[in-house]
């Protein structure tokens, strides 16, 4: 079936660290994939998507590129804040792209 | 209204009540979805509506858990004689056509159920 791995965490970095947050899915049809963020006490927003092969998205410096041939979405960001710290969650369409399917989580600690 | 609102925003109950949750989605969402968030685990699908039909409640655990959506807008799930294992926190989210590859979802922040 549909299904999303990501790396497990917790994540701790420093300040202005690199960020890579691993996330695979299951090579069945064609999956528009996507990242959500859930910051301390609020509820999960929409990251950054990619709706084909080879696509990028990206938002708030963040990226993440569709690669078919490993079926992987990795999420990375170059300088991380304080700010980027909560919970990362990847999710993929469903078959039938009527829903979504997502990973477990991952959460990630800025440090100053 | 301007975002998805869910409530109450925190419950506790007594083993073997029954509960409802309630979510109002962005106004012209058709489709609506609920997903359970345990402590320390994923997002799990419980169920999804388009309109006022259900196509998709898979997700659902048990005969217990059950979900209806009214004039294609408020949807209010409910869990018969819970147990502990029921505690967590209930999310809903909406989408303009239910497209989850154009539009993505718009979630609420949640209802926290603790079972007791």
């Amino acid at each position: 079936g549909d299904s999303v791995t990501q790396m497990e965490g917790p994540v701790t970095l420093s300040e202005e660290a690199f960020l890579t947050i691993n996330c695979t899915y299951t090579a069945t049809g064609y999956p528009s994939l996507f990242w959500y963020v859930q910051y301390p006490g609020e509820g999960l927003q929409l990251l950054l998507k990619a709706t084909k092969a080879d696509d990028k998205g990206s938002n708030k410096g963040f990226e993440a590129t569709y690669r078919k041939e490993t079926t992987s979405f990795h999420l990375e960001k170059g300088s991380v804040q304080v700010s980027d710290s909560a919970v990362y969650f990847c999710a993929r369409s469903n078959q039938g792209a009527q829903k979504l399917v997502f990973g477990q989580g991952t959460r990630l600690t800025i440090n100053p | 209204g301007a975002g998805v609102s869910q409530s109450p925003s925190n419950k506790v109950t007594e083993k073997g009540k029954d509960v409802e949750l309630r979510c109002d989605p962005i106004s012209g969402h058709t489709a609506l979805y609920w997903y359970r968030q345990s402590l320390g685990q994923g997002l799990e699908f419980l169920i999804y509506f388009q309109g006022n039909s259900a196509p998709d409640k898979s997700g659902l655990p048990s005969d217990r858990f059950s979900a209806e959506r009214t004039g294609g807008s408020v949807s209010t799930l409910t869990i018969q004689r819970t147990q502990q294992e029921d505690s967590a926190v209930y999310l809903c989210a909406s989408s303009l056509t239910g497209g989850a590859d154009n539009y993505g979802y718009t979630f609420g922040s949640g209802t926290r159920l603790t079972v007791v």
